[in-house]
């Protein structure tokens, strides 16, 4: 059974960092991409960044690029997102996903972690 | 502004029928799979329905989806009270690099 936490939310001020982890179970974590996406407050969900399963490439979206580092450690079975350069805008509970055999799909979620940007 | 569009509400009495639509452009819902996802309140997203029309285990078929051109829809016949959350359809986005998109959401209430 798949089964993804999410660690390290918490209160950051503008400006700070914060890594957010994501530890992987219940199926062969190297041979998945994985993404990352968020959701603020009472609003809809967005897509923050995917890594292939081999870790070489890297996609964002255009509000984080440049800002944050998505990685993986496969010998831990964890997905990393770095997150610098915090705005108040990125205020939300940041759920890690798996992406499916086709890479398309995110079939597996996490139950999120919230991330708070505030002076 | 979401790059897929759904309308932010739907309703209907238990054990009737509803569709929630999804518009995208060719950049999007044209060339990829579209996913839906159900968000019970208080709980994470959880896959509906991928590559447009499939269910994963443990899905009841009361759940449909189909796609056509640039636009995708989610049926859910039988309705019942237990099916109160917000969908949300995804894809991906051809720009200079793949990246994923959803549409606003759309919060079904079951009168």
């Amino acid at each position: 059974q798949v089964q993804l936490v999410e660690s390290g939310g918490g209160v950051v001020q503008p400006g700070g960092t914060l890594r957010l982890s994501c530890a992987a179970s219940g199926f062969t974590f190297s041979r998945f991409a994985m993404n990352w996406v968020r959701q603020a407050p009472g609003k809809g969900l967005e897509w923050v960044a995917l890594i292939r399963y081999d870790g070489i490439y890297k996609y964002y979206a255009e509000s984080v690029q440049g800002r944050f580092n998505i990685s993986r450690d496969d010998a831990k079975n964890t997905v990393y997102l770095q997150m610098n350069s915090l705005r108040i805008e990125d205020t939300a509970v940041y759920y890690c996903a798996k992406c499916g055999s086709d890479w398309t799909t995110l079939d597996s979620w996490g139950q999120g972690t919230l991330v708070t940007v505030s002076s | 502004q979401s790059v897929l569009t759904q309308p932010p509400s739907v309703s209907a009495a238990p054990g009737q029928k509803v569709t929630i639509s999804c518009t995208g452009s060719s950049s999007n819902i044209g060339g990829y799979y579209v996913s839906w996802f159900q968000q019970l309140p208080g709980a994470a997203p959880k896959l509906l329905i991928y590559e447009n029309d499939k269910r994963p285990s443990g899905i009841p078929d009361r759940f449909s989806g189909s796609k056509s051109g640039t636009s995708a829809t989610l049926g859910i016949t039988g309705l019942q009270t237990g099916d109160e959350a917000h969908y949300y359809c995804g894809t991906w986005n051809n720009s200079l690099t793949p990246r994923g998109v959803f549409g606003g959401g759309t919060k079904l209430t079951v009168l």
